[in-house]
């Protein structure tokens, strides 16, 4: 079982609706969370972090973190055009030290 | 503007021959990260350096090679025994905090090309 699984995709959501991006980890120690977005060609930039279960907003931002059942979400509301790119879950192994372990992306489109 | 710089941006290599790619940083972070990157697999962590002349192998180590005389450079040797080394090769570099934190800055990245 890989570490940290995404569903590559592409996801395709139509502009202004709701995109929810998963997540599932196997580490039941992992208490670090992260997303990162990545646009075609470039580097990563972090836009979400989560430690706690629950929910966590940041603008047309949620992040959604369930322990128990070992699965992270992003939810991007009135998702637009610029949205579109890939979506890196990311967390820190029990015992990893500062060390990132990202799982291989899902790709958002958001259509006109 | 403080930033992370790698170059080149793009290397086409022959099998055989080794090649370095630059990353240095002026945000005087202590912490420094090379990752590659494959059409659809993330990213893979290579090396990592928490201090200078201290560094540790990630998870795909074998046919790499890294050094760190200097805070601020963090170079990568791609040698001839990598067997795909075409990828697309990230830096990035934290604070000893903000790698807990997720808050790695990453560098624009090196398309390297085996030929």
């Amino acid at each position: 079982q890989k570490e940290v699984e995404q569903n590559s995709g592409p996801l395709s959501v139509p502009e202004g609706a709701i995109a929810s991006l998963n997540c599932t980890y196997s580490d039941r120690g992992s208490q670090s969370f992260f997303w990162y977005r990545q646009y075609s060609g470039k580097s990563p930039e972090l836009i979400m972090s989560i430690y706690s279960n629950g929910d966590k907003e940041d603008g047309r931002f949620t992040a959604q973190l369930n322990k128990a059942s070992q699965y992270v979400s992003l939810l991007i509301r009135d998702s637009q055009p610029s949205d579109s790119a890939t979506y890196l879950c990311a967390l820190i192994l029990t015992g990893g030290g500062n060390k990132l372990t990202f799982g291989t992306g899902t790709q958002l489109k958001v259509e006109l | 503007d403080g930033g992370i710089t790698q170059s080149p941006k793009y290397l086409f290599r022959k099998e055989g021959q080794n090649v370095t790619l630059s990353c240095e940083q002026n945000l005087n972070h202590d912490a420094m990260y090379w990752y590659r990157q494959d059409p659809g697999q993330g990213l893979r962590l290579i090396y990592y350096s928490q201090i200078v002349n201290d560094f540790q192998k990630g998870d795909i180590a074998e046919g790499y090679s890294v050094s760190r005389e200097k805070k601020e450079s963090f170079p990568l040797t791609v040698t001839s025994a990598q067997k795909n080394p075409t990828a697309f090769y990230l830096c990035a570099s934290s604070t000893p905090q903000g790698a807990y934190t997720g808050e790695l800055f990453f560098g624009e990245g090196s398309r390297l090309t085996v030929l």
